[in-house]
């Protein structure tokens, strides 16, 4: 079966300092790939979709970046963290597109910027 | 920025009692409605993904239907439980953007024994 890790469960950080968040999926090759954050009162907004090693969809602009180094593995970073990054981030795969997939979510990481 | 809409934002449901609760969504450029079941420190947890108009979907006490002509979907539960307190997500998935899932802001349930 297939299984999604995503860590660390909790982050503080300070304001300017890097983030790295890491997810990675197992079970499954070729999946599509996402990065939603939700913010304080607020539905969870798209920030990054993945449909293969090295290519990244970036939906909002902002402070953060995405990477896929490998095929299961989805890694969220910033290089300088502002107040405003400050939510709820959570990792999610499918098994691709046009085939009524759900999306399948990582435990999600609670991050505190400071 | 596409609009999927929730109603209403939370609601109080007396165990045993049934309830619904609603997504509206665009009606042009359709190509499936997700429905998500979110409990307390657990991650979302996928209920129904709804493509046809007319559709309707069942899970044990909790179905929805689905009019993509007008751009709503409605989530039933019968009989609610205190285990069905949850925040329930509805999300758009459009034929222009597949596999890029809009969410709405969720309708929060608590069921109170």
């Amino acid at each position: 079966s297939q299984t999604i890790h995503q860590w660390p469960a909790t982050l503080v950080q300070p304001v300017g300092s890097p983030l790295s968040l890491e997810c990675t999926v197992e079970g499954t090759s070729n999946p599509n790939l996402y990065w939603y954050r939700q913010a304080a009162g607020r539905g969870l907004q798209l920030l990054f979709y993945s449909v293969g090693i090295g290519q990244i969809s970036s939906e909002v602009p902002q402070n953060l970046s995405a990477s896929r180094p490998q095929d299961r593995q989805f890694i969220l970073s910033s290089k300088k963290l502002l107040l405003s990054d400050s939510g709820f981030y959570l990792c999610a795969w499918t098994r691709g597109t046009g085939n009524n997939s759900p999306l399948h979510f990582g435990n999600g990481t609670r991050l505190t910027v400071t | 920025i596409l609009n999927v809409e929730q109603s209403p934002q939370s609601l109080h449901v007396q165990e045993g009692d049934s309830t619904n609760f609603t997504c509206s969504f665009p009606s042009s450029n359709f190509y499936a409605l997700h429905w998500y079941r979110w409990e307390t420190a657990k991650s979302p947890e996928a209920l129904f993904v709804m493509t046809l108009n007319g559709d309707e979907k069942k899970k044990g006490r909790i179905s929805a239907t689905l009019n993509t002509k007008e751009g709503y979907s409605y989530l039933y539960i019968k009989g609610s439980q205190p285990e069905d307190s949850a925040t329930y997500l509805c999300a758009f998935e459009g034929s222009d953007s597949w596999g890029k899932l809009q969410f709405g802001a969720g309708t929060q349930v608590v069921v109170t024994p």
